[in-house]
């Protein structure tokens, strides 16, 4: 089976552009969280949706916003680029959502967006 | 505010030596996850500990869960070079977001 997949790979950009990131889940899966994780440090969370609802935000401006569509897949859109947004974006598909407790909500990740800003 | 710290940051070892990477996290959590990432790479799975006692192992890891000391550890059994990589802890509080330590980077030398 295909694991989460992601698009681009890279991306380059410049100061107040916009930018939308793409993720498929694995199949069967219907949740997909976003994380930026800046070099250096741990993965933030920035948003969960489940069943095309989203159901978790992080501490992120409204510059950020996702959805999610009826195959489960999900865009995240990031308006007016500044140079702190560079980083590795990071999709996760698991069955379920976070707030519920199994193992059967384990994350998976994808490989990533690596986000330049410029 | 949640803080989940990991310690230590950084971590250089020689083959064969044995260490333990501590992850404390500052509010309850009802399970907590390892991932292992390669440098430029994405986060691979290790464990998901669900309780408190929970002793999970895999090859020379090992993880376990003191949920009312808010404490996991993982334990690394006769290092060996391809365990080298960035190991996070991660939670998740009441509010349902995956809460990620700093991570701790693990050099293994020859």
């Amino acid at each position: 089976d295909a694991g989460v997949t992601q698009s681009p790979t890279h991306l380059i950009k410049t100061r107040g552009q916009h930018v939308t990131l793409r993720c498929s889940p694995i199949s069967g899966h219907k949740s997909v969280s976003w994380y930026q994780q800046v070099l250096g440090q741990g993965p933030q969370f920035i948003f969960q949706y489940y069943e095309k609802e989203e159901r978790g935000r992080g501490n992120f401006p409204d510059r950020f916003s996702a959805r999610q569509f009826p195959n489960y897949s999900s865009e995240l859109n990031v308006n007016a680029l500044l140079l702190g947004d560079s980083a590795l974006y990071l999709c996760a598909s698991s069955r379920g959502v976070l707030a519920v407790v199994s193992s059967y909500n384990e994350q998976f990740f994808g490989p990533g967006t690596r986000l330049t800003v410029l | 505010e949640l803080k989940v710290e990991q310690n230590p940051l950084f971590l250089s070892m020689q083959e064969g030596k044995n260490y333990t990477i501590y992850c404390n996290y500052s509010t309850t959590s009802d399970r907590l996850y390892w991932y292992r990432q390669d440098p430029g790479k994405s986060l691979e799975s290790l464990f998901v500990l669900l309780s408190n006692g929970a002793v999970k192992q895999e090859g020379r890891l090992m993880a376990s869960l003191d949920t009312k000391a808010r404490l996991s550890t993982l334990h690394i059994t006769a290092a060996v070079h391809d365990l080298s990589a960035t190991y996070f802890c991660a939670v998740v509080p009441s509010t349902g977001k995956l809460i990620f330590g700093q991570g701790t980077t693990l050099q293994v030398k020859p």
